[in-house]
């Protein structure tokens, strides 16, 4: 069984510019949850789709969005890049039940 | 809001050594809890998880006990390895949200032979 997976594994952007990270669930996993790690905040949730639909937010600005295809594959963007979001990038996918998250390897993203 | 609290690491221990990670949390209702581990340069793997009081989830020689009237999901293990040495987070999902983990702060764990 596949696991979740994350693309591209690195990825190095000049301020100003836009990203997009992609993300494969599992096989069947119809929810999936984006979270942003850095050394200084930790682990911090940015979104979560479920059935193509934005189920719940976290605290981030506007530049950070989202979204879900109907395959279940998701994925983030961020526009007008700034420093502070270098980070590792992580989509974790679920049944959608509450029943834990199985992780990518996330993507690293360096800004410059 | 909810939360966790992990104790501050880097935790350092010898091979064979017992471990101890403590983890706290405050959330209404009913919380399932989670510990994940991540080692370098990987995203985070499910360790072990609990979903009711008293409930003991179990993986790979790790054990936590889900302790309601002390709000605590602590990581213990008889005998680390340097195979263990990573970073441990214990994180929490409301029942009926099902859709957010809130995670502590991660404890780094390094095992010397």
């Amino acid at each position: 069984k596949a696991g979740v997976t994350q693309t591209p594994r690195y990825l190095i952007k000049t301020r100003g510019q836009q990203v997009t990270l992609s993300c494969s669930p599992i096989s069947g996993h119809r929810s999936v949850s984006w979270y942003q790690q850095t050394p200084g905040q930790g682990l911090q949730f940015l979104f979560e789709y479920f059935s193509e639909t934005q189920r719940n937010k976290g605290n981030f600005p506007g530049r950070f969005s989202g979204r879900q295809f109907s395959n279940s594959r998701s994925e983030m963007n961020v526009s007008t890049l700034e420093l502070g979001d270098s980070a590792l990038y992580l989509c974790a996918s679920s049944t959608g039940q509450g029943d834990g998250y199985t992780f990518g390897s996330g993507t690293r993203l360096t800004v410059v | 809001g909810d939360s966790v609290t992990q104790m501050e690491g880097p935790v350092t221990l010898s091979e064979e050594a017992f471990l101890t990670i403590n983890c706290t949390y405050t959330a209404t209702g009913y919380p399932s809890l989670f510990w994940y581990v991540q080692y370098p340069g990987e995203g985070l793997q499910l360790l072990l998880k609990a979903t009711k009081a008293d409930d003991k989830g179990s993986n790979k020689g790790f054990e936590a006990t889900y302790r309601k009237e002390t709000t605590s999901f602590h990581l213990e293990k008889g005998s680390v390895q340097v195979s263990d040495s990573a970073v441990y987070f214990c994180a929490l999902i409301k029942t009926g949200t099902a859709s957010k983990l809130t995670f502590g702060t991660g404890t780094r764990l390094q095992v010397t032979l």
